[in-house]
């Protein structure tokens, strides 16, 4: 079946650390996206990448870093430079504009 | 950037039971998307639907592109319609496109 397969589900970092999260998609579509959801929030926007080896930063990337070697991945650092990275990571793609998103089931990063 | 508003915030409803969810946005969209997320994290996408009317089974949306709101219908409530129902847009203009931007959510609650 297609789909996008986010991992690991639960991450816990040290302080200092630098983590990265997996976003794996094999819907052979060419845009993907990262967005970060708060508790009682909606998702902000953190990167996104339209065609392989381009990206663009979104609404909150301070602290945040990612790559776009291969169509399928789009994988996300959570480098020591972000001060607050606990919270819910959503990793999205779609095949044009004119199409809906399509949601993996997400990353919990917790900072301990 | 542009400003999406939901309402209500919260809905408790009885099984059985109509609601009406509401998508108010401050600017031109030429995508819109209603997604539902369930209790454990998981993002389902409802519609695309930058204009017009759709229908699947129980649930309905209806954007007014020219008046700037969408209103998403779930008829005969079901326990398993709760949790978080997000609407999203996006205005893209040539070149590469941003990703959406989220509201905040309705959290439903349907009792049995």
């Amino acid at each position: 079946d297609g789909g996008i397969t986010q991992s690991p589900k639960y991450l816990f970092r040290k302080e200092g650390q630098n983590v990265t999260l997996s976003c794996e998609q094999n819907l052979n579509h060419d845009a993907m996206y990262w967005y970060r959801q708060d508790p009682g929030q909606g998702l902000r926007l953190i990167y996104y990448s339209q065609i392989v080896n381009d990206f663009q930063k979104g609404d909150i990337a301070e602290g945040y870093s990612v790559s776009r070697e291969k169509k399928e991945s789009f994988p996300l650092t959570v480098t020591s430079a972000q001060k607050n990275p606990t919270a819910f990571y959503l990793c999205a793609s779609s095949h044009e504009r004119r199409y809906g998103y399509t949601f993996g089931s997400g990353t919990r990063l917790t900072v301990v | 950037g542009i400003q999406v508003e939901q309402s209500p915030p919260d809905l408790i409803l009885q099984e059985g039971a109509n609601s009406t969810l509401r998508c108010n946005f401050s600017d031109s969209v030429n995508n819109l998307q209603w997604f539902h997320q369930n209790p454990w994290g998981q993002l389902i996408n409802l519609f695309y639907i930058p204009s017009g009317t759709k229908q699947n089974g129980r649930l309905s949306a209806t954007t007014v592109a020219t008046e700037r709101y969408s209103l998403l219908y779930i008829s005969s409530s079901q326990t398993t319609d709760s949790g978080v129902y997000f609407c999203a847009v996006l205005m893209y203009s040539g070149g590469g496109a941003d990703g959406l931007t989220f509201g905040k959510g309705t959290h439903l609650i349907i009792q049995p």
